[in-house]
């Protein structure tokens, strides 16, 4: 079945450094792809999102490029800040939200970020 | 425009007992779906509700269950209680069922001792 699959956390950086974190997909058909980022205690906010292949998607300076040729999806951000620091999910739509036949997100493991002044 | 609601925001049950967790999707939006969310398992899918239907349910045993309700609230209940039920259950909205943006409520923190 789909699965999505992120680099392993935590991931520490200091303020200002670049930030890559690596999203990897198994789908059938053309899912779409998200980036979702939680805060402590808080829940699921979208960050940015791709539907189709080369889309890249950007938001508040974060970046994804949805690569069909190497089923990828990597998140990147030029230069973090400590308000960066949450837990990143990457997740894609099921083939069955594709198709009309209800909404269905599959996650990765999430990967969490750790900004240092 | 309001965000999604979910109450309560932290329960504390004990095993056996059963519990229902509502969600308020953002006006205008008719699809509800459910998410649980461990450390161990990460988020998994429970179940999705499009007016007032089930369209599609994830790999989780009967005592899940939830409804919708004509006004697109939804619940979800979770009977005999076990432990690896602790988790927090969050509720995602979108417009219509199939429409792949979701905004995501702030979740219900279940704890079973």
């Amino acid at each position: 079945g789909d699965s999505v699959t992120q680099m392993e956390g935590p991931v520490t950086l200091s303020e200002e450094a670049f930030l890559t974190i690596n999203c990897t997909y198994t789908a059938t058909g053309y899912p779409s792809l998200f980036w979702y980022v939680q805060y402590p205690g808080e829940g699921l906010q979208l960050l940015l999102k791709a539907t189709k292949a080369d889309d890249k998607g950007s938001n508040k300076g974060f970046e994804a490029t949805y690569r069909k040729e190497t089923t990828s999806f990597h998140l990147e951000k030029g230069s973090v800040q400590v308000s960066d620091s949450a837990v990143y999910f990457c997740a894609l739509s099921d083939q069955s939200m594709i198709y009309n036949q209800g909404g269905k997100l599959i996650f990765g493991q999430g990967t969490e970020l750790s900004v240092k002044p | 425009k309001a965000g999604v609601t979910q109450t309560p925001r932290y329960l504390i049950k004990t095993r056996g007992q059963q519990v229902t967790l509502s969600c308020s999707p953002i006006s205008g939006h008719r699809s509800v779906s459910w998410y649980q969310q461990t450390p161990g398992q990460g988020l998994q899918f429970l179940f999705e509700y499009f007016s007032e239907t089930q369209r599609n349910k994830g790999n989780f045993p009967g005592r899940f269950s939830g409804r919708q309700f004509s006004n697109s609230r939804s619940e979800m209940n979770v009977s005999t209680l076990e432990l690896g039920d602790s988790a927090l259950y969050l509720c995602a909205s979108s417009l219509t069922s199939g429409i792949n943006e979701q905004f995501f409520g702030p979740g219900t923190r279940l704890t079973v001792l």
